[in-house]
């Protein structure tokens, strides 16, 4: 069963840091594109950025260029999102999502973890 | 970036009605659209890639078509598990957008 995992979430101060994480299980990680998605409360969904295979590309919304910074660790089965100098705006459920295809769509999600950026 | 409009952003509908979404894109995007249906508190459930293929294990009641810049969700018969969000997400190009939603609600 594929199972995703989603960690890392919590209170943090305009400006601040967090690392989320996301543990992959039940399927072959390092074969597959790996995304980031957010949900800021009662709003839409918002594509975050995704990582290839091997970490040899990677994508990034406009909005967090420069701050975030995705990564990958195929031999623990994990996906990263460094998150630097966050902003209110920022707050949301994060999902970490498969992409099945490398189209991208992504077909597993995890449950999400929430950052909330505030003072 | 291209955007995504959803209409409607919300519908009442009953058990057993024939209901459609649409999502039109700010420019063409060929079939590289998606779409996703969101319960509250939970993960969206990918039904259709590719504008019209159905994902595995969604249910038959599920159709999408469309190319180019106009898509259509289609559900053909609604069931009580069908009332959610639906959202449409493209793939054509980077940043992947998707539509802001439409809010599906027992009439």
């Amino acid at each position: 069963e594929v199972q995703l995992v989603e960690s890392g979430g919590g209170l943090v101060q305009p400006g601040g840091s967090l690392r989320l994480s996301c543990a992959a299980s039940g399927f072959t990680f390092s074969r597959y594109w790996m995304n980031w998605i957010r949900q800021a409360p009662g709003k839409g969904l918002e594509w975050v950025a995704n990582i290839q295979q091997g970490g040899s590309a990677k994508n990034y919304v406009d909005s967090v260029k420069g701050r975030f910074t995705i990564s990958r660790d195929d031999a623990k089965n994990s996906l990263y999102l460094q998150m630097n100098s966050l902003r209110a705006e920022d707050t949301a459920v994060y999902y970490c999502a498969r992409d099945p295809r490398g189209a991208p769509n992504f077909d597993y999600w995890g449950q999400g973890t929430l950052v909330t950026v505030s003072s | 970036a291209i955007q995504l409009t959803q209409s409607p952003s919300s519908l009442s509908a009953s058990i057993g009605d024939r209901v459609t979404i649409t999502c039109r894109a700010s420019q063409g995007i060929a079939s590289a659209l998606a779409w996703y249906q969101q319960k509250p508190g939970k993960a969206p459930n990918l039904l259709i890639y590719d504008a019209s293929s159905l994902e595995s294990g969604v249910p038959s009641r599920f159709s999408g078509s469309g190319s180019g810049t106009d898509f259509t969700l289609t559900i053909s018969s609604l069931q009580p598990e069908d009332f959610a969000t639906y959202y449409c997400q493209h793939f054509n190009s980077y940043p992947i957008t998707f539509g802001q939603g439409t809010r599906l609600e027992i009439k």
